[in-house]
C-alpha cells in the first residue's frame, strides 16, 4: 500500500525565487491538503485540493499557490520567497468519502530561504 | 484564544508510567479529534482518532473526548522511551465542508528509562 509521497526531500532557494513542491497521495486516497510547519510548532492549513479545485485555504498569502492533477497528485508552488518561508511544508492525503477526514502526511519538504 | 492548545511540556515521564496528554478547542461544532505522533525531524504520524464523547482504546492509547468541556487527551499506557516524541493535537470542523486541521503547538513527551 504506498503512502503518501513528496518530493524533494529538502530544497534551499534563494529570497525572491520561486519554489514547486510535490505530492502524490496515498492509494485510494483523492484529496490533498498542504501545510506549513514552522519549527516548534504545529502544521498550519494553507489550502486543500478536491476534483482538482481549491476547496478550502487557510491564512496564506496569494503567493501560495496549488494546483490537483486527474491522478489526484498536486502541485505546491510559492512565489517571491521570503525568508519567513523557510519551513517544513507537509502534504496530506485523505478520501472524501470518509466524513471523518483522516489525514496521513508524507515525509515533508525542508524548504530554507537564504 | 488559541482555536487549539495543548500543555505546552515537556513532559517527562518513567519508563512504564502512564503518560497524559491533554489538548483543549474553541470550537464547539468540532467534529473530528486526532492525535498525531512526530518524532524529531519528521512528518506526523496518525495515532488515534475519536469523534464521539467517552473513551476510545487502541492497544496502549487512549483517547478521551469530552465534548460539553471542549476537551479531548491521549493516555499512553506503559510508556516506553520509544513513545518520546512531540504529540500533536488535531481538530476538524467538516460542517461546511473540506477538510481542515487545525493543530496545537503539541507537547513533548520524553519517557525517561
Amino acid at each position: 500500500d504506498a503512502g503518501v509521497t513528496q518530493s524533494p526531500t529538502h530544497l534551499i532557494k534563494t529570497r525572491g525565487q520561486q519554489v514547486t513542491l510535490r505530492c502524490s497521495p496515498k492509494s485510494g486516497h483523492d484529496t490533498v491538503s498542504w501545510y506549513q510547519q514552522a519549527l516548534g510548532q504545529g502544521p498550519q492549513f494553507i489550502f486543500q485540493y478536491y476534483e482538482e479545485e481549491e476547496r478550502q485555504r487557510g491564512n496564506f498569502p496569494d503567493r501560495f499557490s496549488g494546483h490537483q492533477f486527474p491522478n489526484y497528485s498536486s502541485e505546491l508552488n510559492v512565489n517571491a520567497l521570503l525568508l519567513g518561508d523557510s519551513a517544513l511544508y507537509l502534504c496530506a492525503s485523505s478520501l472524501e468519502s470518509r466524513s471523518a477526514y483522516e489525514q496521513y502526511f508524507g515525509p515533508g519538504t525542508r524548504l530554507t530561504v537564504t | 484564544q488559541k482555536e487549539v492548545e495543548q500543555n505546552s511540556g515537556p513532559l517527562s515521564v518513567p519508563e512504564g508510567a502512564i503518560a497524559s496528554l491533554n489538548c483543549t478547542y474553541s470550537d464547539r461544532v468540532s467534529q473530528s479529534f486526532f492525535w498525531y505522533r512526530q518524532y524529531s525531524g519528521k512528518s506526523p504520524e496518525l495515532i488515534m482518532s475519536i469523534y464521539s464523547n467517552g473513551d476510545k482504546e487502541d492497544g496502549r492509547f487512549t483517547a478521551q473526548l469530552n465534548k460539553a468541556s471542549q476537551y479531548v487527551s491521549l493516555l499512553i499506557r506503559d510508556s516506553q522511551p520509544s513513545d518520546s516524541a512531540t504529540y500533536l493535537c488535531a481538530v476538524n470542523s467538516f460542517y461546511n465542508q473540506g477538510g481542515k486541521l487545525i493543530f496545537g503547538q503539541g507537547t513533548e513527551l520524553s519517557v525517561k528509562p
